[in-house]
């Protein structure tokens, strides 16, 4: 059974960047069938989608145009994990995110994490 | 980009069926994803590829589209059905990305 567990710091300074884990148990993060994926979501924005990362004879990673030039999602094949890395962060960044898998749709969620974007 | 609309609120009482709309442009020719999530959990697929089910979703959920609708009907309504119900679609236009609608919130009676 896969199961997804994530880590990170619920709070980030303005103008810092948010990171947060998500380990992987009951597959891989080589699974060529599957993408890794990051969401977000606030009252005000709903269920957003962040971006990707998956392995298909060679990684690759695509990412929601709007935070497209802050954001970094990377495996870690070691740890069997993949991270999401958000810089220059805003209170507008402020939600609960959550990492999860899937291609063709999200069948295995993490807990959520809860960021609060403040000085 | 591609917009996913849905109602904001849908109440049944125990027993009786909800429905739940997603509205898209020609989402009849799109894979259509359905979420349950309860307040404060991460959201559950609960209808894939537009009407099959995952392993463990009780038949009481079942998914169709027709045009510029996909529904997802819950029949015989339960307390613990109380959620907040979401579509998904992928698009695949010119910014590849995950698009939901904005989630239609269960009121059981």
């Amino acid at each position: 059974q896969v199961q997804l567990h994530q880590s990170g710091p619920g709070l980030v300074r303005p103008s810092q960047t948010l990171s947060l884990t998500c380990v992987i148990s009951g597959d891989s993060v080589s699974n060529t069938d599957t993408a890794w994926n990051w969401f977000r979501q606030s009252p005000s924005r709903g269920l957003e989608w962040l971006g990707r990362t998956f392995f298909r004879s060679k990684w690759y990673d695509d990412y929601e145009v709007s935070v497209r030039s802050r954001i970094t999602i990377s495996p870690d094949t070691s740890r069997n994990q993949f991270s999401l890395h958000l810089k220059s962060v805003t209170p507008e960044d402020a939600a609960v995110y959550f990492c999860a898998s899937g291609s063709t749709m999200n069948d295995h969620w993490g807990q959520g994490t809860l960021v609060t974007v403040s000085s | 980009s591609y917009v996913l609309t849905q109602p904001p609120s849908v109440s049944a009482a125990p027993g009786q069926t909800a429905t739940f709309t997603c509205g898209g442009d020609n989402i009849e020719s799109k894979s259509v994803n359905w979420y349950q999530q309860k307040a404060g959990q991460a959201p559950v697929l609960v209808v894939y590829n537009s009407r099959d089910r995952p392993s463990g979703i009780p038949e009481r959920f079942s998914g169709s589209k027709s045009g510029n609708t996909a529904t997802l009907t819950l029949t015989r309504v339960e307390a613990g059905d109380e959620a907040a119900y979401l579509c998904q679609v992928w698009d695949s236009g010119y910014e590849h990305r995950w698009v939901f609608g904005g989630g239609t919130r269960l009121t059981v009676l």
